[in-house]
């Protein structure tokens, strides 16, 4: 059964400083991975989708990789600002056409 | 850009009460979801519906039921709250591309059920 987890569930950095997040998955089997934006009180918004087959997707000072064979995908923040405080969540979409989602890591960015 | 709305933003209901949270989507997607989401227990799939008239159980469907008669319009139906169902409401689509496809959400409701 397909499990995704992130770590940490909370960080706290300061203004400016680039940073990675984490999302692992226990099967290799998946169609993509999704990274979304959740902010308090409020719905999901979808920042990133990689494919399986590929490796990384850019949209502006974030970065998405994937490492199916290690189970693992990273999001990069780049020079962070408070507006990126928020709650991040990743999910995959499994062999079973199933979305499976991490419990999300709270990032709170400090001016 | 793909609207998915939500009819209620914060809904407080009494216990035993029947519940219809509405969800109306523009962007013609065959995929139309509802999730629960709880401090601590994450997002959770209610059920899911493929397209007209279909509805799939997700993980967690006990107490729900959905309808949806439109492409665009997807209900969840509370039968009778209960004070356990107290907790955040999101409604998502995507395109028959499945797997492929973005997930678009809602901005969610917030149910009370006192």
């Amino acid at each position: 059964k397909q499990e995704v987890t992130q770590i940490p569930a909370a960080l706290s950095v300061p203004e400016g400083e680039n940073l990675v997040l984490n999302c692992s998955f226990t099967d290799s089997a998946i169609y993509n991975l999704q990274w979304f934006r959740q902010d308090p009180g409020k719905g999901l918004t979808s920042l990133l989708l990689i494919q399986s087959s590929q490796r990384e997707q850019t949209s502006g000072r974030l970065n998405a990789s994937l490492d199916k064979s290690s189970g693992r995908s990273t999001l990069y923040i780049a020079a962070s600002q408070p507006g990126d405080s928020a709650t991040y969540l990743c999910a995959v979409f499994d062999s079973n056409y199933q979305l499976i989602w991490g419990a999300g890591t709270k990032l709170i960015i400090k001016p | 850009d793909v609207k998915v709305t939500q009819s209620s933003r914060y809904l407080v209901k009494r216990t035993g009460e029947k519940v219809f949270l509405e969800c109306v989507q523009d962007m013609d997607h065959e995929n139309m979801f509802w999730y629960r989401q709880d401090p601590g227990l994450g997002l959770r799939l209610i059920y899911f519906s493929y397209d007209v008239k279909m509805k799939e159980k997700g993980d967690i469907p006990e107490g729900y039921s959905v309808s949806r008669e439109k492409k665009e319009r997807f209900s969840l139906i509370l039968e009778s709250a209960s004070t356990n169902q107290t907790s955040m409401y999101l409604c998502a689509s995507s395109s028959v591309q499945g797997a492929r496809e973005k997930l678009f959400f809602g901005s969610g409701t917030q149910l009370s059920v006192l």
